[in-house]
């Protein structure tokens, strides 16, 4: 069980143009989603908290417009990196809680991003 | 101080030795406190979970926690070279949904 998605595993752009991340919870409804950003051998970095059906709550120094993120499900979160240049080239991850209080994070698998 | 402080290692072991990961933390009001596995390039693997003070026993895993002290360990027996990895201590942040995340223990595993 827990099992969390995360599509494409990998993605090439070039600057300027968007990309866009999708994160499932496959076998369980997630009611908080998170969205975490990790470059080379540096830890994770939580980048902004999203509820279903709510506004997503950005981390202090992450742009909410340049890094659009919608949590339209209980299963499916997306976060778009608009007007991408080489410096968010990044392993973004998704993680998926459900209500409760135990606090559990389930991973997907990231995504992989290179902007050229 | 940091939130959550980790030694960063590497930790290198013997197969079959046990590994001894630990984790202080600075939240007091932290409730759940967690142990992800991170392969190299891969995204963290949750491994343990615990919620109150004392052990915790899993197969070849045992978290321990301490809350007067805000400490958290994780020992792992029998240590296998597939052990070999990143751990990652993540307390939650307060009442919140949010984990606080280390910086990680590289641990290696020597055949």
């Amino acid at each position: 069980g827990a099992v969390v998605s995360q599509h494409p595993s990998w993605v090439i752009c070039k600057s300027g143009t968007s990309v866009k991340i999708e994160c499932r919870s496959l076998d369980f409804q997630a009611t908080t989603m998170f969205w975490y950003r990790q470059f080379p051998k540096q830890s994770l970095m939580l980048m902004a908290t999203s509820n279903e059906g709510s506004k997503a709550t950005y981390e202090q120094g992450v742009e909410k417009d340049k890094f659009l993120i919608n949590h339209a499900s209980l299963t499916l979160s997306t976060l778009t990196v608009t007007s991408a240049h080489p410096e968010d080239s990044s392993f973004y991850i998704c993680s998926a809680s459900s209500a409760g209080a135990t606090y559990e994070q389930y991973f997907g698998p990231g995504t992989r991003l290179t902007v050229t | 101080q940091k939130e959550v402080e980790q030694n960063s290692g590497p930790l290198s072991v013997p197969e079959g030795a046990i590994a001894s990961l630990n984790c202080t933390y600075s939240d007091r009001v932290s409730q759940s406190f967690f142990w992800y596995r991170q392969y190299s390039g891969k995204s963290p693997e949750l491994i343990m979970s615990i919620y109150s003070n004392g052990d915790k026993e899993d197969g070849r895993f045992t978290a321990q926690l301490n809350k007067a002290s805000q400490y958290v360990s994780l020992l792992i027996r029998d240590s296998q070279p597939s052990d070999s990895a990143t751990y990652l201590c993540a307390p939650n942040s307060g009442s919140s949904y949010k984990l606080i995340f280390g910086s990680g223990t590289r641990l290696l595993v020597r055949p």
